[in-house]
């Protein structure tokens, strides 16, 4: 079955350093892969994604691209925020919609 | 656009006591998703409609677990007897029909069974 396996944390960075977050994933046929982030008393919100091999999702600053040959879709910021504290859940969806998602990984970014 | 509404956002109960969870999805979306996300855990899928049909209800609970969606609009989760096992948080996420679509999730429902 699908399978979504996230590097264990928690992360703590200070602030402007830069952010890599590990994700890796296995499926079968070809599925769309998301990172959903949840901050403190939130619910889960949509951060970026991507549908196809070499797709590369970025939004607020941060980047992920699929990586089809080494099953991947690392989360990257250039400079993170004290803001952007939060749990960042890596995710895919396969041709069912059904998302499978990692554990999740709790970012904590001094000032 | 309004989001995925959910309450209540917190219910305590005690085991063996019954509780529902009630989900109003995004306007016009036709998948309305159900999860169950345990402390320290990614949300694990328990239902998933389309319209009002169940399309996998393969990791709901069947024997104290159910849920419904009359009409194809809202939902509701409801979880008799309760365990302490079931202390989670319950999100509701609703998605167009196409496939792949993106889900979006609501605040959540915190339960905390004693």
């Amino acid at each position: 079955g699908n399978s979504v396996t996230q590097m264990e944390g928690p992360v703590t960075l200070s602030e402007e350093a830069f952010l890599t977050i590990n994700c890796t994933y296995t499926a079968t046929g070809y599925p769309s892969l998301f990172w959903y982030v949840q901050y403190p008393g939130e619910g889960l919100q949509l951060l970026l994604k991507a549908t196809k091999a070499d797709d590369k999702g970025s939004n607020k600053g941060f980047e992920a691209t699929y990586r089809k040959e080494t099953t991947s879709f690392h989360l990257e910021k250039g400079s993170v925020q004290v803001s952007d504290s939060a749990v960042y859940f890596c995710a895919l969806a396969g041709a069912n919609s059904k998302l499978t998602f990692g554990k999740g990984i709790t970012l904590s970014v001094r000032p | 656009e309004a989001g995925v509404a959910q309450s209540p956002r917190y219910k305590i109960i005690e085991k063996r006591q019954s509780v529902a969870f009630w989900c109003n999805p995004i306007s016009g979306h036709a998948t309305l998703y159900w999860y169950q996300q345990i402390l320290g855990q990614g949300p694990k899928l328990l239902i998933q409609f389309q319209n009002n049909g169940v399309v996998d209800d393969s990791q709901l609970p069947k024997d104290r677990f159910s849920a419904e969606r009359l009409k194809g609009v809202d939902s509701t989760l409801k979880i008799q007897p309760a365990k302490l096992e079931d202390s989670a948080v319950y999100l509701c996420a609703s998605s167009g029909q196409g496939i792949q679509e993106t889900q979006y999730f609501g605040p959540g429902t915190r339960l905390l069974v004693l």
